[in-house]
């Protein structure tokens, strides 16, 4: 167990819906970074936070959002979904920016 | 633009025998590199990882090497168990606070160990 919390494990959705997923760091992790892995792609660097505050910003698309709240967790909201979107997202966290990320489960988002 | 890159996507070994992963950066801002194991719907965990200053890094069966003048990084896993068969991500990173904090991945070497 990572420590690092993702809700929900399975998502499945309609084309031009709207999703959230939910990330709670570690204890003590300042950072919060999320991750796609399409099929057989590797992992995508979508965002960082950082206390709140965004870091540092990947291949994310503009359909794409996140935002990391006072209490650290993070949301990744994902809208007007294409069948493409489908993937796992992964999130992960740090003591700061940079050095070991210890990751989630995943969620995995099938798009119909 | 793929600052980290493993070449090899896919690596099959005897058990009992070395596997080597190899890996390879182009950014010599870099200054932490590490090894994720990842199993089929899990998230990577965390293996080993090597600071700049360093060469060498060992803990129990896996062995990092670093480098830093070839930008090259591998990881040795003696002797090779069923159990090590994943996928191997590579990832650096660079100072902790800066632009370059947070972790740039290779597309990752599918390790089989057959018995």
């Amino acid at each position: 167990d990572s420590g690092v919390t993702q809700t929900p494990k399975h998502l499945i959705t309609a084309t031009g819906q709207r999703v959230t997923l939910r990330c709670s760091p570690r204890s003590g992790d300042l950072s919060v970074y999320w991750y796609q892995q399409s099929l057989d792609q590797g992992l995508q660097f979508l965002i960082q936070y950082y206390n709140g505050e965004e870091r540092a910003k990947g291949n994310i698309l503009e359909r794409f959002s996140a935002q990391q709240f006072p209490d650290l967790h993070s949301e990744l909201n994902l809208s007007s979904l294409e069948l493409g979107d489908s993937a796992l997202y992964f999130c992960a966290s740090s003591r700061q920016g940079g050095g070991e990320a210890f990751f989630g489960q995943g969620t995995r988002l099938t798009v119909v | 633009d793929q600052q980290v890159k493993q070449n090899s996507p896919s690596l099959s070994v005897q058990e009992g025998r070395i596997s080597i992963l190899n890996c390879d950066y182009t950014n010599s801002m870099f200054d932490y590199f590490l090894w994720y194991k990842k199993y089929p719907a899990e998230g990577p965990t965390f293996l080993i990882s090597i600071s700049s200053i360093k060469d060498k890094n060992e803990d129990g069966r896996f062995t990092v090497f670093l480098n830093k003048s070839a930008k090259h990084l591998s990881l040795h896993i003696v002797p090779s168990q069923p159990g090590d068969s994943a996928v191997y991500f590579c990832a650096a990173s660079g100072r902790r606070g800066s632009t370059l904090g947070r972790l740039y991945f290779g597309r990752g070497t599918q390790l089989t160990v057959w018995p």
